[in-house]
């Protein structure tokens, strides 16, 4: 039940695509859902969060969407770039005193 | 936002020796945390670095291999005890300024 699922575990698209990665829950507790980028050779960076109670958010080209009932959320990345090529990590926790859960990460390759 | 930096960036280090990994945040912050990463992989917690306490590990991790310590609201260390060739990882840093958690650089370790 403290587990986030993610997927797929690669993906490869062209530049100018939009690459979509989704994570799945079960704790419904969970009221905190991060993505990170992983660049190799670097520490994860935030990129975008969302709380429960929006079904979207949109930072730039990252947008989160979010499906409370299906305990869904996943990150489109729009106009993909290939300087967007990196890991990215779903996690989600139930408040700022429990540590993060991790998804298992996506290996994400913009082709030019 | 937080900045951690984190020293050193990289060590090669023998068996049965230990390696002490320092974490500066740029900020106060509440909770601290350790991870471990494996290439290619997800991130594993380690222990939350307790400000005036003793460290909480997760399970697989023991004070006596990795001792961490939290002396104020912006500095840690972890240390690796009596390495391994198994020990051989990424080091990550991270903390929090709620609902944000920051990581640091990392610290690639190789045991020979």
């Amino acid at each position: 039940q403290q587990q986030v699922k993610q997927s797929p575990q690669s993906l490869i698209v062209q530049k100018g695509g939009i690459p979509i990665i989704n994570c799945a829950y079960e704790n419904t507790a969970f009221d905190y859902f991060p993505w990170y980028q992983q660049f190799p050779g670097k520490g994860p960076a935030l990129l975008i969060a969302i709380r429960p109670d929006v079904s979207e958010k949109k930072e730039g080209r990252f947008t989160i969407s979010f499906n409370k009932s299906a305990k869904q959320f996943s990150l489109h990345i729009m106009d993909s770039q290939p300087g967007d090529s990196a890991t990215y990590f779903c996690a989600a926790r139930p408040d700022s005193n429990y540590q993060l859960i991790w998804g298992a990460g996506t290996k994400l390759i913009i082709k030019p | 936002s937080a900045v951690i930096s984190q020293k050193p960036s990289r060590d090669i280090c023998q068996r049965g020796t230990s390696l002490t990994i320092q974490c500066q945040v740029d900020s106060q912050v509440t909770m601290m945390f350790w991870y471990r990463q494996q290439p290619g992989q997800s991130l594993t917690l380690i222990a939350t670095a307790n400000q005036g306490s003793e460290a909480t590990y997760e399970s697989g991790f023991v004070i006596d291999k990795f001792p961490i310590s939290r002396p104020n609201l912006t500095f840690s260390t972890l240390t690796v005890s009596n390495m391994s060739p198994e020990d051989s990882s990424i080091y990550l840093c991270s903390a929090t300024t709620p609902p944000e958690q920051y990581f640091g650089p990392g610290t690639r370790l190789t045991v020979t």
